[in-house]
């Protein structure tokens, strides 16, 4: 298995811009998993999916972020419009109990 | 609660055991694990331990957990450069749609020559 894909790796916008990050889970795992990386923070969980379906988004900033998960195999996050305090590293990680990371999107906002 | 916490930093020499520490505050955690992130990469799983074990050895790797005391530890044998990195300890809480964990702040690693 090539394990969690995420693209793309990096991304760089403009403050305003939508940003959207993509992430296929490991075949088979039915729990999905947002999280986002700072230096100020650490790791913190925004939403988590389990067999498709969002059950605790109460980590997502605000209005901004929406994650989707319109299948087992793909899930978005998307941040429209996008602010510079955004910038981070968001990794996705699946797992059916133990979670299984993917290498992180790294955003710049500018 | 949830909480997890870990110092930030510790220095070893090359060949040293390191221990890294962990104290967490949810009894009713199912699982407790550790990751290593190395620069500019994602977690990897290091190893785990169910909350009923007081004891696990992988390889190199010890893990101890202290359920009275909720304290868990990752021990390092012999360690190498290779070793350094941030070091997560994480607990697994079950709830109504799966298990969530929650990280410490992480531990970064450093192995001196």
């Amino acid at each position: 298995d090539a394990g969690v894909i995420q693209s793309p790796r990096h991304e760089v916008t403009e403050m305003g811009q939508e940003v959207t990050l993509r992430c296929k889970p490991i075949s088979g795992h039915n729990s999905l998993f947002w999280y986002r990386q700072t230096m100020m923070r650490g790791l913190e969980l925004l939403i988590y999916f389990n067999n498709n379906v969002p059950i605790d988004d109460s980590g997502m900033p605000e209005d901004r972020f929406s994650a989707k998960m319109p299948n087992a195999s793909f899930s978005t996050l998307k941040i429209q419009p996008s602010e510079p305090r955004d910038s981070a590293v968001y990794f996705c990680a699946s797992g059916g109990g133990t979670q299984y990371f993917g290498p992180g999107t790294r955003l710049l906002v500018l | 609660g949830e909480d997890v916490e870990q110092s930030l930093f510790l220095s070893v020499r090359e060949g040293d055991s390191s221990v890294i520490n962990c104290t967490y505050t949810d009894s009713s955690s199912t699982y407790l694990y550790w990751y290593k992130q190395e620069p500019g990469a994602g977690l990897q799983l290091l190893t785990y331990i169910f909350s009923n074990m007081d004891m696990k050895q992988d390889q190199r790797l010890t893990v101890l957990l202290n359920k009275k005391d909720k304290h868990l530890s990752l021990r390092i044998a012999d360690t190498q450069t290779g070793d350094s990195a941030i070091y997560f300890c994480a607990e697994s809480i079950p709830t109504g749609g799966g298990n969530k964990l929650t990280f410490g702040t992480g531990t970064q690693l450093k192995v001196e020559l």
